[in-house]
């Protein structure tokens, strides 16, 4: 079972751009049949899917964030990464990564979370 | 977007008793449809995927049923440990989460 641990700065300021990574440990990024992701959970309040990235190396976004987010990979590192850029207060969250399966055949949702990482939008 | 809704907003249960958890998709997700449950300070944990397969290591109290727009997750008898947040989420779609139901302890 793999492990996914999160790791970003905790405090972004207004408009910055904000990095985030998450290393996988007890697996290969690179491993077929997979896929990632970011979710992130205000404050008090609920899950919002972010992005995916797939092993085939297709991407997908949430549209309400599509203009402002990126996912990528880095398999030298076995990391995955997320950027957002133009942060504001209301994208203070925990950020969570997170790993799902998939055939041709079935999907399994996300089932391996990392247990996360706040980040807090502030001047 | 798929809007997801799940009802009702807090569920107030008696260990030992019944839990019935409603979730609305907005448009057919067809049996992409997946539960999770969050304690506090903790990840999302898979409970159920594909309307109503269980995820490794899920007790058989916990059930998925529905199709098409309408979804239920019963726990069948309440442990201690199962009052928590629970979300729905499709993936037909992208993805959308529900805005959780709490079990509270009544």
């Amino acid at each position: 079972q793999a492990q996914l641990q999160e790791s970003g700065p905790g405090l972004v300021k207004p408009s910055e751009t904000l990095s985030l990574t998450c290393t996988v440990s007890g697996g290969s990024i690179s491993d077929s049949g997979y896929y990632w992701g970011w979710i992130r959970q205000p404050p008090g309040k609920g899950l919002e899917w972010i992005a995916s990235l797939y092993y085939s190396g297709a991407s997908y976004y949430n549209p309400s964030l599509k203009s402002r987010v990126t996912i990528s990979v880095d398999t030298s590192k076995n990391q995955l990464s997320l950027k957002v850029t133009s942060m504001s207060a209301a994208d203070t969250a925990m950020y969570f990564c997170a790993r799902g399966s998939y055939s041709s055949a079935f999907m399994i949702p996300f089932d391996s979370w990392g247990h996360g990482t706040l980040v807090t939008v502030s001047s | 977007e798929i809007v997801m809704t799940q009802s009702p907003v807090t569920l107030s249960v008696s260990p030992g008793e019944r839990a019935t958890l409603s979730c609305r998709a907005s448009q057919s997700v067809a049996g992409n449809l997946a539960w999770y449950q969050q304690k506090p300070g903790q990840a999302p944990r898979l409970l159920i995927y594909a309307t109503s397969t269980r995820a490794t290591g899920v007790p058989a109290r916990f059930r998925g049923s529905g199709s098409g727009t309408e979804f239920t997750l019963t726990i069948s008898s309440l442990q201690s440990e199962d009052f928590a947040v629970y979300y729905c989420q499709q993936y037909h779609n992208w993805r959308t989460f529900g805005q959780g139901t709490k079990v509270e302890i009544k």
